[in-house]
């Protein structure tokens, strides 16, 4: 079965500093899809950035940029020039073959003012 | 396009009633999905369905949970005799035919409906 770590419960960044959330997973497939969500205090899950397995190049949107190992089965995301309505918890997932996501347990981000 | 829509936004229940989550997916898609978050922890997926068919329900607890999506109206989650321990966060995610790459296995969730057992 695959498996989704986030191995930080809580990160906090300076506004307009960078910040790096950390995700591995274990799968034995070869060809699947990796989601950040992030999800802030209205509880909608909002997608942050995907990845596709088959890509080399890691995905970019805006300020988000992931750092997609797939040998290592890492899968970081990094948030530049944070902003204050970035603070909120983000999920890590995964999705093979079966069409369910396997989630992540969640870092909590706080960005300082 | 309207997102994916869930209600109630949020639902209390007394411990033996029934509780009846409703989700409308995206516009053009068949494919709905539904989790459950428990506080503090991630999205657990319960159940994946098609118009009029349950695909895989291997997340779903096998007593007093049932899902449907019928052919016409919202897909739905039933919670039968409903006990404290049910108390959460219920999400649908929908999204379009998940056949080929591209944009196309991206979900997309609704704002969940947060049900409360007393």
């Amino acid at each position: 079965a695959q498996t989704v770590t986030q191995s930080q419960p809580e990160m906090s960044v300076q506004e307009a500093e960078t910040v790096t959330l950390s995700c591995t997973y274990d799968t034995s497939e070869s060809d699947y899809y990796l989601f950040w969500y992030k999800q802030p205090p209205s509880r909608q899950m909002i997608l942050v950035i995907r990845q596709e397995a088959y890509k080399q190049q890691n995905a970019t949107e805006n300020r988000f940029s992931v750092n997609f190992q797939k040998a290592a089965k890492s899968f970081s995301l990094k948030i530049s020039d944070s902003q204050l309505g970035d603070a909120a918890m983000y999920f890590c997932a995964y999705r093979g073959d079966n069409n369910d996501m396997r989630f992540g347990a969640g870092t909590r981000l706080t960005v300082k003012p | 396009n309207a997102g994916v829509m869930q209600n109630p936004r949020h639902l209390v229940r007394r411990r033996g009633q029934e509780a009846r989550l409703r989700c409308s997916p995206m516009k053009g898609h068949s494919h709905v999905y539904w989790y459950r978050q428990l506080p503090e922890e991630g999205l657990k997926f319960m159940v994946y369905l098609q118009k009029e068919n349950i695909i895989d329900e291997s997340g779903m607890p096998k007593e007093r949970f049932s899902a449907e999506f019928p052919k016409e109206g919202p897909s739905i989650l039933r919670i039968q005799q409903v006990v404290r321990g049910d108390s959460a966060a219920y999400f649908c995610a929908s999204s379009p035919l998940p056949t080929a790459r591209g944009g196309l296995n991206t979900q997309y969730f609704g704002p969940g409906t947060r049900l409360t057992v007393l």
